[in-house]
Formats: structure tokens, C-alpha cells, sequence
């Protein structure tokens, strides 16, 4: 099956700066790639998501890029504010039929004020 | 709201019970989900539901776990003689077997302690 890797498991950053979250995948037929925000207490929320046919994909702030040949993918946040602040999850699998994704384990993003 | 819903938000039970969570999908949404979230991990998948139809089941979900789905509408879960390695969050997720893309939302989830 699939196997999600994700890292860091936690990150600090100033204001202002940005914050990028890798992952990497192990599975070459995975043609969708979700992020979800999970705020804490909360439900998880997909924030943005991109699919194998697509090298990069922006939406404001953020931003995600993917790399089926070296089958990771990584998403970018710029600017950012204390909002932001939250565990962010990466998925991979196939959306086809049904969507059956694998999550990794998850990032503490801290942002500073 | 015109979320997804779960009921109940949390439930303490004691090793040996029985218990059983409620999902309520968005109503256009034919297509439910539920996972299983422990603490400091990423969702793991359970089982899916095509309308009434349950389509696959994950290794994880052990005979002591069965869903269903009985009007393709609102879903249960069911974990009987429960352990204390059942503690954890239950998400329920659905979608739209016909939106492009299809996007998985999630329920608040029910918390499980098991004593």
C-alpha cells in the first residue's frame, strides 16, 4: 500500500516568513495529492490539492508543487500570519472510482507573532 | 450548519463495552468515509460507503468494528468489546461521487477514551 512520509513534524517561523512542508510518497500509481489544515480541537480541512497532471498549483498564499519522478511534493506557505498556526497534513492516493488517500503523520506549524 | 456532523463529540466507556458513533454526510453527498485519528497522527482510513453499499474495509478494522449505512443516508459505526487501543478520534468524512474535484470534508469527529 501506500506510505506517506512527512517532515518536519514540527516548525517555528516568524511573521511574515514563510513555511514550506515536504512529503514524500512511495506509491507511482498516486494521482491526488491533498493538504488539509487541522486546527486544534477542529475538524481537518483541505486547503489545497493538486493532481499528477499538474507540476505546481497556487492559491493566494499558498502553494503546492509536485515531483512524480522523485515522488515527493511540498507545500509553501508565504506571508505568514498567526492564523496559520495548526497541524497541516499531506495525503497521496487515487481519486479515481473513489478517493482512497494515505495521510502522513502531520506538521505543527507555530507561526510567531 | 449544512456540515458533516457526528454524534456524539465524545464518549467514555469502559473496556468491554460497546459503542456506537453517528455520521450525518452533507446530503447531496453520496459517497461517506470514516477514519480512525490517534494523537500526533494523520487520519487512517476505515472503510468507505458508496451510497448503501460498503465498498472496502481496511485491514485495520478488526471484526469487532462493522458499519453501516442503511439508507444511504446517515452512517454508524460500531466497535463492540471495546479495548483500550479503540481510543481515538473517529472522523467521518463525505463527498460527491460527481463533483471534479472531488474534495473529502470532514465531520468534528467523536473522541473515544476507553478505560
Amino acid at each position: 500500500g501506500e506510505n506517506v512520509e512527512q517532515h518536519p513534524s514540527t516548525l517555528s517561523v516568524q511573521e511574515g516568513d514563510s513555511a514550506v512542508i515536504k512529503c514524500t510518497y512511495s506509491d507511482s500509481a498516486s494521482n491526488y495529492f491533498p493538504w488539509y489544515k487541522q486546527e486544534l480541537g477542529k475538524r481537518p480541512q483541505l486547503i489545497i490539492d493538486i493532481r499528477s497532471n499538474v507540476g505546481e498549483k497556487k492559491d493566494q498564499r499558498i502553494a503546492v508543487t509536485l515531483n512524480k519522478t522523485a515522488k515527493h511534493f511540498s507545500l509553501h506557505i508565504t506571508e505568514t500570519q498567526p492564523e496559520d498556526s495548526a497541524v497541516y497534513f499531506c495525503a497521496a492516493g487515487v481519486s479515481g472510482g473513489y478517493q482512497k488517500v494515505t495521510f502522513g503523520t502531520g506538521t505543527k506549524l507555530q507561526v510567531i507573532p | 450548519d449544512t456540515g458533516v456532523s457526528q454524534d456524539p463529540r465524545h464518549k467514555i466507556t469502559k473496556r468491554g463495552q460497546n459503542v456506537t458513533f453517528r455520521c450525518d454526510p452533507i446530503s447531496e453527498h453520496n459517497r461517506l468515509y470514516w477514519y480512525r485519528q490517534t494523537l500526533g497522527q494523520g487520519p487512517e482510513f476505515l472503510t468507505y460507503f458508496q451510497n448503501e453499499a460498503q465498498l472496502e474495509k481496511s485491514r485495520l478494522l478488526s471484526d469487532r468494528f462493522s458499519a453501516e449505512r442503511p439508507k444511504g443516508s446517515f452512517s454508524t459505526l460500531e466497535i463492540q468489546r471495546t479495548e483500550q487501543g479503540d481510543s481515538a478520534m473517529y472522523l467521518c468524512a463525505s463527498s460527491r461521487e460527481t463533483s471534479y474535484p472531488e474534495t473529502q470534508y470532514f465531520g468534528p469527529g467523536t473522541r473515544l477514551l476507553v478505560l
